[in-house]
């Protein structure tokens, strides 16, 4: 049971828009940054986009983050087929002593 | 280029303890804490802990407190990572991941890059 609630699953058509969303509480996304990670099958994940909607160099515009509250959403314009991945979000929480959490993952698929 | 690379896989029986290491290139050590994060087959991303690489001061996630170790060596620009007592749901891909930001524990962070990970399978 993952602390950020996330769908299991998310598709779309080539050239589609899609969102992700992930749901926390007052200790994590209400009160700390929010990061996206990018797991293509059999590979480590990758920083996808950091600070609520900061993009990394190199990572397509195509990918945009958002949060608002306890709440945070990941798009994806323009989908491609190699954009299918697992889609992690993951915050800092506050409560116990601090401690890093992640949803469970989005996968993601291009019909 | 900054670089992460782990150690190899490894067949351990319960009970038993593993120790994986992280060996970093490509820029200054000490200047970025380094985190541990574990995944399970076909399941999600668990966060275990933190090192400094400076000091060697370390913070580890509740659930594995009393079974974790973290260390360096900055002579070889090395992180390790301990799990004692080692049981069948400890089977995992383990990675390591260097902080980046203004500081741990300010809710600003995030980790970049990741090692490749290491497999652990636990059985008997």
């Amino acid at each position: 049971q993952s602390v950020l609630t996330q769908p299991p699953s998310a598709s779309g058509t080539p050239g589609q828009r899609v969102t992700i969303s992930c749901s926390g509480s007052s200790s994590n996304i209400g009160s700390a940054a929010v990061n996206w990670y990018q797991q293509l099958p059999g590979t480590a994940p990758k920083l996808l986009i950091h600070s609520n909607n900061q993009r990394p160099s190199g990572v397509p515009d195509r990918f945009s983050g958002s949060q608002s509250g306890t709440s945070a959403s990941l798009a994806i314009s323009g989908l491609q087929s190699e954009d299918e991945a697992d889609y992690y979000c993951a915050a800092w929480d506050d409560s116990l002593n601090g401690y890093w959490v992640f949803g469970g993952g989005t996968k993601l698929t291009v019909l | 280029q900054v670089q992460l690379v782990q150690s190899g896989t490894e067949v351990k029986k319960p009970g038993a303890s593993v120790k994986i290491s992280c060996k970093a290139s490509g820029y200054t050590f000490s200047s970025y804490y380094m985190h541990w994060v574990r995944q399970a087959p076909g399941q999600g991303l668990e966060w275990m802990g933190l090192i400094n690489p400076s000091g060697g001061s370390t913070n580890y996630a509740q659930k594995f407190q009393g079974r974790v170790t973290m260390t360096r060596d900055t002579s070889t620009s090395t992180v390790y990572m301990e799990l004692s007592s080692l049981r069948g749901e400890d089977t995992a891909v383990y990675y390591c991941a260097r902080d980046r930001g203004p500081s741990p524990g300010t809710g600003l962070n995030w980790f970049d890059p990741w090692g490749q990970g290491t497999l652990v399978t636990v059985s008997s």
